[in-house]
């Protein structure tokens, strides 16, 4: 089936342990995004990709690194995690190009619930 | 900088009934587009309805429709004859350039029977 697939989907890390979470879609979207949640924050976005190649901020970067892998592939790692990087890690696509614009949805992955203690 | 604001943190219908919730929104960009998205418990985000900032006419999909108020940057979901399976997080959310999207807090909706 079509869509964006997280992994994994669970994952318990002590603080100061490094983790890459992976993001793969076979929707032939161009632009990506890494989002968390937290409890009464809403969606907060860490870092998106427009296209294969590039890559930007969000509103929330620190801590974060990623890579564009390739079109299908957007991985978002942490080098240190820090109790604060407890959240819901969710992945988007959109079919969008340049210009950017968002008339068109985003498609969500199901999530990574990540946990450091 | 772009907000988005839900004021109603929860609510609560009875099944068929109608339910409004609320959205208000800022940005200084004359181009937007306003969507809210649903988050059932499986965790999914879920598309439900988008408006483009252009149109005037309000956006409908089914037992979904929105009321968008431009000059008052008011963006809400009305959800008509409500049913179990609409129990659901509520995301209300902004999209600017570069193709990102400015979450509200989130409204929890929940259907009694």
């Amino acid at each position: 089936n079509a869509g964006v697939t997280q992994t994994p989907k669970f994952q318990v890390l002590k603080t100061g342990q490094s983790m890459t979470l992976q993001c793969a879609q076979d929707m032939n979207h161009n632009s990506m995004y890494w989002y968390r949640q937290d409890p009464g924050m809403g969606l907060r976005l860490i870092y998106y990709s427009a296209s294969e190649g590039t890559t930007d901020k969000g509103e929330v970067p620190n801590g974060y690194n990623v890579s564009r892998l390739n079109k299908r592939e957007f991985s978002l790692r942490l080098e240190s995690a820090a109790p604060s990087q407890t959240s819901v890690y969710f992945c988007a696509t959109t079919r969008q190009r340049l210009p950017l614009l968002s008339n068109q949805p985003q498609h969500f992955g199901d999530g990574t619930r990540l946990s450091i203690l | 900088a772009q907000t988005v604001t839900q004021s109603q943190p929860e609510m609560s219908v009875q099944e068929a009934e109608t339910v409004t919730l609320s959205c208000t929104y800022d940005t200084s960009e004359s181009n937007y587009y306003l969507f809210w998205y649903k988050q059932p418990p499986s965790r999914q985000m879920i598309l439900v309805i988008r408006q483009e900032a252009y149109k005037q006419q309000n956006a409908t999909e089914n037992r979904f429709s929105v009321n968008f108020q431009k000059a008052a940057k008011s963006f809400s979901l009305k959800i008509s004859d409500s049913q179990l399976g609409d129990t659901a997080m509520y995301f209300c959310a902004l999209g600017t350039s570069g193709s990102r999207l400015t979450f509200g807090e989130g409204t929890q909706l929940t259907v009694n029977p």
